[in-house]
């Protein structure tokens, strides 16, 4: 079935890094591709996404691009911050009949000044 | 207004107790769904409906049915709680069948049986 695999964390970085999280899908179709963020004590919220291959979708200066060849859906935000530190779900979402909304295991980030 | 929203943001029972949570969405989407995440944060769906119709029954135990006597309402029992039941519970929403289908979150529902 399909399903997406994310790089373990927890990642630490140093405010104004250069932050990537690693996330590979299995998919039968043409999955559309998420990245989610969950804050501390939050649900999660959409961050950014893409439908088809070769898009990029980018928020909050984070960016990550579809790329087929590879089913990869990697994050990557130039210059983190403190308020970054957060808990990232890469995702997908099949197109069937219905929707089915697949998460990743989730990688945790903590930022430190 | 919130998207989504479930109540209670915490419950805490004892084992063998029958507790219920209830999620609404006011986006108008067609599907709801509940999903689980553990102490290690990863996130499983339990159920999905479409339509007040079950869709993903993912291998969830019969001690937890959900009830959707809407398209607006998706509400989780639980019968029976066990210690492994403790987790944060989360409802969801999207709009089915379209091309660009997100889901929208509720704040999750911490549940701790003792």
């Amino acid at each position: 079935g399909n399903s997406v695999t994310q790089m373990e964390g927890p990642v630490t970085l140093s405010e104004e890094a250069f932050l990537t999280i690693n996330c590979t899908y299995t998919a039968t179709g043409y999955p559309s591709l998420f990245w989610y963020v969950q804050y501390p004590g939050e649900g999660l919220q959409l961050l950014l996404k893409a439908t088809k291959a070769d898009d990029k979708g980018s928020n909050k200066g984070f960016e990550a691009t579809y790329r087929k060849e590879t089913t990869s859906f990697h994050l990557e935000k130039g210059s983190v911050q403190v308020s970054d530190s957060a808990v990232y779900f890469c995702a997908l979402s099949e197109r069937t009949s219905y929707d089915k909304v697949i998460f990743g295991p989730g990688t945790s980030l903590s930022v430190i000044p | 207004d919130t998207a989504v929203s479930q109540t209670p943001k915490y419950l805490v029972t004892q084992m063998g107790n029958d507790k219920s949570i209830k999620c609404e969405q006011n986006l108008g989407h067609d599907t709801m769904y509940w999903y689980k995440q553990d102490s290690k944060k990863f996130l499983k769906i339990m159920f999905s409906y479409n339509n007040k119709e079950l869709i993903i029954n993912e291998t969830v135990p019969n001690r937890f049915s959900p009830k959707s006597p809407d398209k607006a309402h998706l509400n989780l029992h639980i019968n029976s709680l066990e210690l492994g039941d403790s987790a944060v519970y989360f409802c969801a929403s999207s709009q089915a069948l379209v091309l660009n289908t997100e889901a929208f979150f509720g704040q999750g529902t911490r549940l701790t049986v003792v």
